[in-house]
């Protein structure tokens, strides 16, 4: 069965960068791409962006770019999320979401919560 | 950005209503429009893509319809599980927004 485990809870101080991960079991990884959308509390979803996992080709929200990176690794079948610059307002939590049919999201993960703090 | 909206922003309905949620995109996105269900500390679930099309596992008690800048969500015979916040998302142009939410609660 398709599965995306994320990396742990973190705390970080303003300024410092922040780096999730997304291991993904159960399907072929190449074949397709992986969403990051985060929420912060009590709040709605925003999308971050996507990374094609056959490529590495990538689109970020406009709003956050200069700030993101994705990546992936195809021998672990891991996609990435570095969040650099961390403002008390990135705190949030951070989900992978895997792309599916007509390239909507089909499968997500478990959720990272990362808490911006001094 | 295509703006995503949603009403009501919630809802109260009894067990075994019919409910029915609104999407309207503020630019034509054809069928490209997701809804999702989200419950409180969990991760959303994926419940409907191309507007229409059940994802994997989903009971036919949620179905979806429209196309354009219109949109709906229907859930029949309401169940106490079927509490939750349920969002709408169009990918047909990026960035990919989404419906601030409409939270579904049980009388």
């Amino acid at each position: 069965q398709v599965q995306l485990v994320q990396s742990g809870a973190e705390v970080k101080k303003p300024g410092a960068s922040m780096k999730v991960s997304c291991k993904t079991s159960g399907y072929t990884f190449i074949n397709y791409g992986i969403n990051w959308v985060r929420q912060a509390p009590g709040q709605g979803l925003e999308w971050l962006g996507w990374i094609s996992a056959y490529n590495g080709d990538t689109k970020y929200a406009e709003k956050e770019q200069g700030r993101l990176t994705m990546t992936t690794d195809t021998s672990t079948k891991t996609a990435y999320l570095e969040l650099r610059s961390l403002r008390r307002d990135d705190t949030a939590v951070y989900y992978c979401a895997k792309e599916g049919s007509w390239y909507a999201v089909d499968y997500w993960g478990q959720g990272t919560l990362v808490t911006v703090s001094s | 950005d295509i703006q995503m909206t949603q009403s009501p922003a919630s809802l109260s309905a009894s067990v075994g209503d019919r409910v029915t949620i609104t999407c309207r995109a503020s630019q034509g996105i054809s069928n490209f429009l997701a809804w999702f269900q989200q419950k409180p500390g969990k991760a959303p679930k994926s419940l409907i893509y191309a507007a229409s099309n059940w994802q994997s596992g989903v009971p036919p008690k949620f179905s979806g319809s429209g196309s354009g800048t219109d949109f709906t969500l229907t859930i029949t015979s309401l169940q106490p599980e079927d509490s939750a916040t349920y969002y709408c998302q169009q990918y047909h142009t990026y960035p990919w927004t989404f419906g601030q939410g409409t939270k579904v609660e049980i009388k």
